[in-house]
């Protein structure tokens, strides 16, 4: 069965710096995608950033990164330059073949003035 | 363009009662999902289609059932609802990705359901 881990349930970072989030993730298939969702306050899931199990390069969308460690199956979100509006809760979540599509419990960032 | 629409946005239902959650998509997207999200935890994947008449059960399937009769339609029936069933319910749709897989989900609103 597909699992995604997040081992950070809150993160604080002060405005400006970088900040890493933690996602393992949890397969047996060759071929799956890895996605990284924001989800503010308000509620609506935003998605940030996607990196397919077969690229070779990690992916890059602005200030986000994904830092993919396929040997040790780990898909960590890297934020840049963190802004007061990055506070939200992040989700790591996995798409496999036959469309399964799974997400891991997420991590609350605050950033912090 | 509209995306994904889920409605209602808000309902309250008493213990026993049934309804249905209903979900549109307007971009002719084969594969549809629906999540429950309960207080700060992540999305729990109930049902999901891959295209019309094709219906699969996620990880909590028990208490709900799907149907899929067209492209742009995935509505979510509650039969006898518990309290259990609080929670926020996120429908979302999405295009084939690369080798099988699936591409980036687009979401609705969300419904949040109270069952007291």
């Amino acid at each position: 069965a597909q699992k995604i881990t997040q081992t950070q349930p809150g993160m604080f970072v002060q405005e400006k710096e970088a900040v890493t989030l933690d996602c393992t993730y949890d397969t047996s298939d060759q071929s799956y995608g890895l996605f990284w969702y924001k989800q503010p306050s308000s509620g609506e899931m935003i998605f940030l950033i996607y990196q397919g199990s077969y690229d070779e390069q990690n992916a890059t969308e602005g200030r986000y990164s994904l830092n993919f460690q396929k040997a040790r199956k780990s898909a960590n979100l890297v934020i840049s330059a963190s802004q007061l509006g990055d506070s939200a809760m992040y989700f790591c979540a996995m798409s496999t073949y036959g469309q399964n599509f799974v997400f891991g419990p997420g991590t609350r960032l605050s950033v912090l003035p | 363009n509209a995306g994904v629409t889920q409605t209602p946005k808000f309902r309250i239902l008493k213990i026993g009662q049934s309804m249905t959650l209903q979900c549109t998509q307007d971009m002719n997207h084969n594969y549809m999902y629906w999540y429950r999200q309960d207080p700060g935890m992540g999305l729990k994947l109930i049902y999901y289609s891959v295209g019309a008449g094709i219906t699969d059960k996620g990880e909590v399937p028990n208490g709900y059932n799907v149907s899929r009769s067209t492209t742009e339609d995935f509505p979510l029936r509650l039969e006898l609802a518990a309290p259990s069933q609080t929670s926020v319910y996120f429908c979302a749709s999405s295009r084939p990705g690369t080798s099988g897989t699936t591409g980036e989900l687009f979401f609705g609103e969300g419904s949040r359901l109270t069952v007291l």
